[in-house]
């Protein structure tokens, strides 16, 4: 067990849906991570958010956007789903400085498969 | 823009032998980190091992072990004494050390590991 906590496990929902994926990091730790696991990418870095404030983006789309609270939690927000859209999504935390020095702890996933 | 290849779609091994899977990397870079991290049928993402560009010995985590070829941009894994819990994809990762990347991570295709008993 990471320590980080991913909820719902599994969403199914329909094309042109909006869902919402929830992340816990590891106690004490001010950086989350978003990654996309799909077939056709591979795994792939979204976005990155440090104490609340967003770090670094990278191939997340328009449709996808994130937030991390006061309390550190972090949502994934995805919207207009497409077909394209079904993967697995995993939210990492790392420790206080959130640079490349820290060790990711990734969390179990969420499943979504968009119908 | 750093790239990750992991020519090995799939391996396997014998339990207790010994297995190395490949890692190349192509950057610019002098300083990063290189990561292999493992994702078991539970797709939980399990990190095994890490290596730090500056740092010329080779990292070591129990049965796991890397050798880290800096000049030839190589950082492949070892597993000694292979268990059949090892069994699971493995994903090699990379991350620049400065700069605006703060810690996001390139990964590699990711090789399938079966251990056989």
């Amino acid at each position: 067990d990471s320590g980080v906590t991913q909820t719902p496990k599994h969403l199914i929902t329909a094309t042109g849906q909006r869902v919402t994926l929830r992340c816990s990091p590891r106690s004490g730790d001010l950086s989350v991570y978003w990654y996309q696991q799909s077939l056709d990418q591979g795994l792939q870095f979204l976005i990155q958010y440090y104490n609340g404030e967003e770090r670094a983006k990278g191939n997340i789309l328009e449709r996808f956007s994130a937030q991390q609270f006061p309390d550190l939690h972090s949502e994934l927000n995805l919207s207009s789903l497409e077909l394209g859209d079904s993967a697995l999504y995993f939210c990492a935390s790392s420790g206080l400085a959130g640079g490349p020095s820290d060790t990711q702890y990734f969390g179990p996933g969420t499943r979504l498969t968009v119908l | 823009a750093q790239t990750v290849t992991q020519s090995q779609p799939e391996m396997s091994v014998q339990e207790a032998e010994t297995v190395t899977l490949s890692c190349t990397y192509d950057t610019s870079e002098n300083n990063y980190y290189l990561f292999w991290y493992k994702q078991p049928p539970s797709r939980q993402m399990i990190l095994v091992i890490r290596q730090e560009a500056y740092k010329q010995q080779n990292a070591t985590e129990n049965r796991f072990s890397v050798n880290f070829q800096k000049a030839a941009k190589s950082f492949s894994l070892k597993i000694s004494d292979s268990q059949l819990g090892d069994t699971a994809m493995y994903f090699c990762a990379f991350t620049r050390a400065g700069g605006t990347s703060y810690g996001k991570l390139t990964f590699g295709q990711g090789t399938i590991l079966t251990v056989h008993p």
